[in-house]
């Protein structure tokens, strides 16, 4: 059965960081690409970030480009979101999400994970 | 404003048919393939339809997508009391080089 486990998230203040790990079991970690996928309070959902089996294809959403780091250790079967220049507006679940699509193009998140909370405030 | 257009709202009576609507552009919809998302109360977001209107083992086939030119369509028949949930859209965006959802539409049972 495929897992995935966030965790790492919590209250942080504006311009602080913050680093979400994501736990999968379940699958051949290292054969599939991973996602963020965020969802603040009450709205609607927003990928985040892309990454290929082996780190070398990445993409980001121009709202965390600059500021957020996607990473995976394939011998840990753990992706990772380093997060930096926290903003208000970063409030939200954040989700890793299993890419299965055969390529880098899609929309196709076939497992999630429950979600972390990360709420930045003062 | 979200990439992907959706109507916040859509509803019916058990037992009827429900469609939601998902409009896009060239760069999304009009050329890639078109994904649909369950989310219930309080829970994750689930897969339900993919590649515009293959569903994942599990989905009943009351669930059915389908896509033209720039536009997608979700269709529940017969619904249920348990189909209550927001329904996203999702498309890659080759102009953007992004993964974009629309901005989720809540089904109600009447």
């Amino acid at each position: 059965e495929v897992q995935l486990v966030e965790s790492g998230g919590g209250l942080v203040q504006p311009g602080g960081s913050l680093r979400l790990s994501c736990a999968a079991s379940g699958f051949n970690f290292n054969g599939y690409s991973m996602n963020w996928v965020r969802q603040a309070p009450g709205k609607g959902l927003e990928w985040l970030s892309y990454i290929d089996y082996n780190s070398r294809t990445i993409y980001y959403a121009d709202s965390v480009k600059g500021r957020f780091t996607i990473s995976r250790d394939n011998a840990r079967k753990s992706l990772y979101l380093q997060m930096n220049s926290l903003r208000v507006d970063d409030t939200a679940v954040y989700y890793c999400a299993k890419w299965g699509e055969v390529g880098p193009t899609g929309a196709y998140f076939d497992y999630w994970g429950q979600g972390t909370l990360v709420t930045v405030s003062s | 404003q979200s990439v992907l257009t959706q109507p916040p709202s859509a509803s019916g009576t058990p037992g009827q048919r429900v469609t939601i609507s998902c409009s896009g552009s060239s760069s999304n919809i009009g050329s890639n393939y078109v994904y649909w998302y369950q989310q219930l109360p309080g829970m994750a977001p689930k897969l339900l339809i993919y590649r515009n209107n293959q569903r994942p083992s599990g989905v009943p086939d009351r669930f059915s997508g389908s896509k033209s030119d720039t536009s997608a369509s979700l269709a529940i028949s017969g619904l249920r009391s348990e189909d209550e949930a927001d329904y996203y859209c999702a498309a890659w965006d080759d102009s953007l080089s992004a993964a974009v959802f629309g901005g989720g539409t809540k089904v109600t049972a009447l």
